[in-house]
């Protein structure tokens, strides 16, 4: 049932660790993003996949790796985590229709908390 | 980046109320869209829009396309208490490849 669903729901590891979220959408669309919500609840992306080639990078420290595997999914792997790391992160995913943004879904969200 | 200024911060009301938040930029955007987040939870999609002008509803929810194409509106009518949560704006740049800006959110409490 569920459209969007990332996991871990919540993380928790400690600096200089490496992990990994998981997401996968059954929406069928093409273009699946990640998003970065801040203890002030501000929402920014850092990627986006369209079938499956990467066509946003925002200035995101590269220790963080996207991966798309096919279009349903959308991995994010961190290497040597950083406090600064701690946020929640979201996935979400739209079906492109030209240039124009459609409906974004997004996932439940992953506590990320590095200690 | 480009930002979009959303007003209220937040707001607190009494069952029964109307409601209306905003979103303005100095730049044009193609696309608004209205997400509301419940704590813990993702932002789940209110209402989408996609041409200057264009007004939709979903239930209590209206939601403006501003004929500039730099702002939006969002009005709740009959507030209740299940309304609460966070509600944010999201444009799309004319000219950005195919990227969402976020508003800083409304923080909405519904007094019963």
């Amino acid at each position: 049932d569920t459209a969007v669903s990332q996991t871990p729901k919540y993380l928790v590891t400690q600096m200089g660790n490496d992990k990994s979220i998981k997401c996968e959408q059954n929406l069928g669309h093409d273009t699946m993003y990640w998003y970065k919500q801040d203890s002030k609840k501000f929402l920014k992306i850092m990627f986006s996949y369209n079938n499956k080639e990467l066509i946003i990078n925002e200035t995101v420290p590269n220790r963080f790796s996207p991966k798309s595997p096919d279009k349903a999914h959308l991995n994010l792997h961190i290497n040597s985590l950083e406090l600064g790391d701690s946020a929640v992160y979201f996935c979400a995913s739209s079906q492109r229709h030209g240039p124009q943004v459609r409906e974004q879904y997004f996932g439940p969200g992953t506590r990320l908390t590095v200690t | 980046g480009q930002q979009l200024n959303q007003s209220p911060q937040s707001m607190f009301i009494q069952e029964g109320e109307d409601v209306s938040m905003n979103c303005t930029s100095s730049s044009i955007f193609n696309t608004w869209l209205w997400y509301k987040q419940e704590p813990g939870e993702g932002p789940v999609l209110l209402i989408a829009l996609y041409k200057a002008g264009e007004l939709t509803s979903n239930g209590r929810l209206t939601a403006q396309f501003g004929i500039t194409r730099k702002d939006s509106f969002l009005n709740i009518s009959a507030s209740i208490p299940s309304d609460v949560g966070i509600y944010f704006c999201a444009g799309q740049l004319e000219g950005s490849n195919y990227k969402l800006t976020f508003g800083k959110g409304t923080l909405l409490t519904v007094n019963p």
